[in-house]
């Protein structure tokens, strides 16, 4: 069975400073995506980052990097230089092999002036 | 590219009424998916489509909601009979097949807010 686990309900950070949200994952499928998706008050999901199974470096994609650890099956969402506009749900998830993707419980992030 | 449309964008409806939403995906986008995202969760896969086929179906789809793309293109989430605990919000996202193409991510869109009292 494939699960997300996202054990921080809710963090804050001052702006300008960086922030990590923590992403755990279970799966027995060899090959995998995993992705982190920012959802503001508007409701809308906006894709922020992809990592795959088989690569060897962290993705990055401008302010946002995701901190991969295959053997930890861990993904954590590291968020460089937060800004004001940055506070919103954060969800990590997870396609298999079947194409469905898994979503986590979420991390409500807010930045402080 | 004017990404993936829902209507309504809320629904309010009395209990035992039946509703239906609609989901224009990404037009050159033959995968789409219906979720549902409760306050305080993560969205919860309900089915998914390849072209016009539907290929999955979660559990969680009781025999009250239907789902449809006759012809590959939008789609429509019927749900009869609505019960309170239906209330959520229902997003439906698109993707490519390819992942050369942007397969490896959903594109979401806006959702249907459904409340039903």
């Amino acid at each position: 069975a494939q699960k997300i686990t996202q054990t921080q309900p809710g963090m804050f950070v001052q702006e300008k400073e960086a922030v990590t949200l923590d992403c755990t994952y279970d799966t027995s499928d060899q090959s995998y995506g995993l992705f982190w998706y920012k959802q503001p008050s508007s409701g809308e999901m906006i894709f922020l980052i992809y990592q795959g199974s088989y690569d060897e470096q962290n993705a990055t994609e401008g302010r946002y990097s995701l901190n991969f650890q295959k053997a930890r099956k861990s993904a954590n969402l590291v968020i460089s230089a937060s800004q004001l506009g940055d506070s919103a749900m954060y969800f990590c998830a997870m396609r298999g092999t079947g194409n469905q993707f898994y979503f986590g419980t979420g991390t409500s992030l807010t930045v402080i002036p | 590219d004017t990404g993936v449309s829902q209507d309504p964008r809320h629904k309010i409806t009395k209990r035992g009424q039946n509703v239906t939403f609609r989901c224009d995906p990404i037009s050159e986008h033959n995968r789409l998916y219906w979720y549902r995202q409760t306050l305080g969760q993560g969205p919860e896969f309900l089915t998914y489509f390849q072209n016009e086929a539907q290929l999955e179906k979660s559990r969680l789809l009781s025999d009250r909601f239907s789902a449809e793309r006759p012809k590959g293109s939008f789609s429509t989430l019927e749900i009869q009979r609505t019960e309170q605990g239906d209330s959520a919000m229902y997003l439906c996202a698109s993707s490519p097949s390819s992942p050369r193409a942007g397969g490896e991510k959903l594109f979401f869109g806006s959702g249907t807010q459904l409340s039903v009292l």
